[in-house]
């Protein structure tokens, strides 16, 4: 069966830190990949998808990138955090049938201060 | 533009049945999916509907009515374990997901 793995679980990180939050799916092979950002009391902010190695689309500007160095591994990252970049960080993966919804990991706490 | 609108907040009684109703409005339909979000946790997978009419899982359905953008969620014999965020999302027609913000949905005793 399919598994997805996020960490850290909490990240409480200072203004202009670097950030690195990393997400592996087992189970699957050439998974799509994506990477949400929840608000609090807020609805799901789609940042990144992936379909494949290296390939990385971006949905939103803002100072965040990823990375999909290894086939079911994704990586969201940052050079300097902003105050804005606070929330519930969510990675999922999509199966290919038609039916299949997103599958998320267990979701990353960010916290800037 | 795309377009998702359920309520923000609803309260219900344990033991009682509660329509959580989403409309939509987007470029293309590839299904509708709604899923559940304890506080602090994922959202996890409830139900898919594509066609018209209602699916029936257990004391959750969803109903789907695509001439009218409009699905609904409905939750019967309600448990306080029910509380919990419900997101409504449409897959568009670049197959990607558009979600609505939520509807917090509140269980009394």
């Amino acid at each position: 069966s399919q598994t997805i793995h996020q960490w850290p679980a909490t990240l409480v990180q200072p203004v202009g830190s670097p950030l690195s939050l990393e997400c592996t799916v087992e189970g699957t092979s050439n998974p799509n990949l994506y990477w949400y950002r929840q608000a609090a009391g807020r609805g799901l902010q789609l940042l990144f998808y992936s379909v494949g190695i290296g390939q990385i689309s971006s949905e939103v500007p803002q100072n965040l990138s990823a990375s999909r160095p290894q086939d079911r591994q994704f990586i969201l990252s940052s050079k300097k955090l902003l105050l804005s970049d606070s929330g519930f960080y969510l990675c999922a993966w999509r199966g290919t049938g038609d039916s299949d919804g997103y599958t998320f990991g267990s979701g990353t706490r960010l916290t800037v201060v | 533009g795309q377009n998702i609108d359920q309520p923000t907040e609803m309260t219900a009684t344990e033991g009682a049945i509660v329509q959580i109703n989403c409309t939509y409005q987007t470029s293309g339909f590839n299904g509708l999916f709604w899923y559940q979000q304890h506080a602090g946790e994922a959202p996890t997978f409830l139900s898919y509907n594509v066609l018209d009419g209602l699916e029936e899982k257990g004391r959750f359905s969803s109903f789907l009515s695509r001439s009218k953008g409009y699905s609904y969620l409905l939750l019967k014999e309600l448990q306080m374990k029910d509380s919990a965020s419900y997101l409504c999302a449409v897959k568009d027609s670049n197959y990607q997901l558009i979600w609505g913000a939520g509807t917090k949905l509140i269980i009394k005793p």
